[in-house]
């Protein structure tokens, strides 16, 4: 079966520092990835997706980054970040590989406070 | 643009009640659904989909109806338990081949 990991499960950092959350997944090749970010009483606001490694397609301007160095590696970075970066930070994943609209299941999160 | 679920109510049904938790998407072309059950500070997990050739599809028990007609979308929970408190919401994939969009939800409370 798949499971997803991602990593660190909180986090409290100081403004202008870097970021660097972590997600794998297991028991599935070639998947889509995503990064999505939940503000309280709202939905998942679209980060980052990537069909394959290298590719990465962003939805939002932002001061965050992702990479895919691996195929089941999903990377979310920043180099300076802002108090509004707070939030629910959720990793996911899809079977697809170039084709997106398959289900999409989510990794347990991470808590990010920026004081 | 598509839109889901705008608004974040709350329910709160007795334990043993059935419940129902309602969501209308924007899109007339979405053709798949997806029902998530969030936990307080917990990853969204998935319960059921359904895809638009479908107007019902029952799994243990939850049961979702589609109304294509008023773009309507409904999770139905039987026997509620205290185990069922969480937020629910759906997702829509407004065109096959483009992400989904997710509404806020609605908070279930079960009550003892």
């Amino acid at each position: 079966s798949q499971t997803i990991h991602q990593w660190p499960a909180t986090l409290v950092q100081p403004v202008g520092s870097p970021l660097s959350l972590e997600c794998t997944v297991e028991g599935t090749s070639n998947p889509n990835l995503y990064w999505y970010r939940q503000a309280a009483g709202r939905g998942l606001q679209l980060l980052f997706y990537s069909v394959g490694i290298g590719q990465i397609s962003s939805e939002v301007p932002q001061n965050l980054s992702a990479s895919r160095p691996q195929d089941r590696q999903f990377i979310l970075s920043s180099k300076k970040l802002l108090l509004s970066d707070s939030g629910f930070y959720l990793c996911a994943w899809s079977v697809g590989g170039t084709v997106l609209g398959y289900t999409i299941y989510f990794g347990e999160g991470s808590w990010l406070t920026v004081v | 643009g598509e839109s889901v679920g705008l608004h974040l109510p709350t329910l709160s049904v007795q334990e043993g009640d059935n419940s129902i938790i309602n969501c209308a998407y924007s899109n007339s072309a979405s053709d798949y659904f997806i029902w998530y059950k969030q936990e307080s500070g917990k990853g969204p997990q998935f319960i059921i989909d359904i895809r638009s050739n479908m107007d019902k599809r029952q799994g243990q028990r939850v049961t979702v109806l589609l109304n294509k007609t008023v773009k309507h979308l409904s999770l139905q929970i039987a026997a509620t338990q205290p185990g069922d408190s969480a937020v629910y919401f759906c997702a829509e994939n407004g065109n096959y081949g483009q992400n989904f969009v997710f509404g806020p939800g609605t908070r279930l409370s079960v009550l003892p």
